[in-house]
């Protein structure tokens, strides 16, 4: 079994700012790791993914996020966001194990960027 | 985007009605889940499909009921709504994953929001 925790419910940010949302994980097997977002009253879309190799991995729109298995944490980072960056962002775990790539999810964290 | 049409995409009942939740994929994925989310509490697995007429319970499966008779259509079913079960229920698909491979992605539909009064 797997469980996500997302540290930060609400990240209030500037325009320009760089960005940070932290997610750690718990796993009695080795996992594949994705951060998703959701922008108001639309469904989830992926991010970005790590399933092996680099550990520093870069998705779309400029996120980048960073697996550390020692510290079990996959932080999601910006250098510099956009208004339009305003969205829920949901970490996610699935058990390598799982042939079905069910998702084990955080709690979400409301990024809020501000002019 | 991947072919997934969830209906409703709202709906408000009463308590103690029967409700069907529809889920739709033009991908011909194996997989097929149904999530709940809440605040706070991210997305939960209610239930999840690996083949037609193959479902399993995930980890809020109580209350609900799920049918799959058809690779493209998953069915969620609240037999009697309860208020809470107010919530917003997103469907997503996934093909199968061997381990190893680097296709591993779920794609979620737009959700349904659902209020019981």
């Amino acid at each position: 079994a797997q469980s996500v925790t997302q540290l930060d419910s609400q990240v209030p940010v500037f325009e320009e700012a760089p960005v940070e949302l932290r997610c750690n994980y718990s796993s009695s097997v080795s996992v594949y790791l994705f951060w998703y977002v959701q922008y108001p009253n639309q469904g989830l879309q992926l991010l970005l993914k790590y399933l092996s190799g680099s550990t520093l991995v870069k998705g779309i729109n400029g996120f980048e996020a960073e697996f550390n298995k020692s510290q079990t944490s996959f932080h999601l980072r910006k250098p510099s966001v956009h208004i339009s960056d305003t969205a829920e962002y949901f970490c996610a775990v699935s058990g390598i194990d799982n042939a079905g790539n069910m998702l084990t999810f955080g709690g979400g964290t409301r990024l809020m960027v501000k002019p | 985007d991947a072919g997934i049409t969830q209906s409703p995409r709202h709906k408000v009942t009463e308590t103690g009605t029967p409700v069907t939740l529809r889920c739709h994929q033009t991908e011909n994925h194996r997989y097929m889940y149904w999530y709940r989310q809440d605040p706070g509490h991210g997305l939960r697995l209610i239930h999840y499909s690996y083949g037609v007429k193959d479902t399993d319970k995930g980890e809020v499966s109580d209350g609900y009921s799920v049918s799959r008779s058809k690779t493209e259509d998953f069915l969620l079913t609240l037999e009697s709504a309860t208020s809470s079960q107010t919530s917003v229920y997103f469907c997503a698909i996934s093909e199968v994953i061997p381990i190893g491979t680097v296709n591993t992605e779920a794609f979620f539909g737009q959700g349904t929001r659902l209020t019981v009064v």
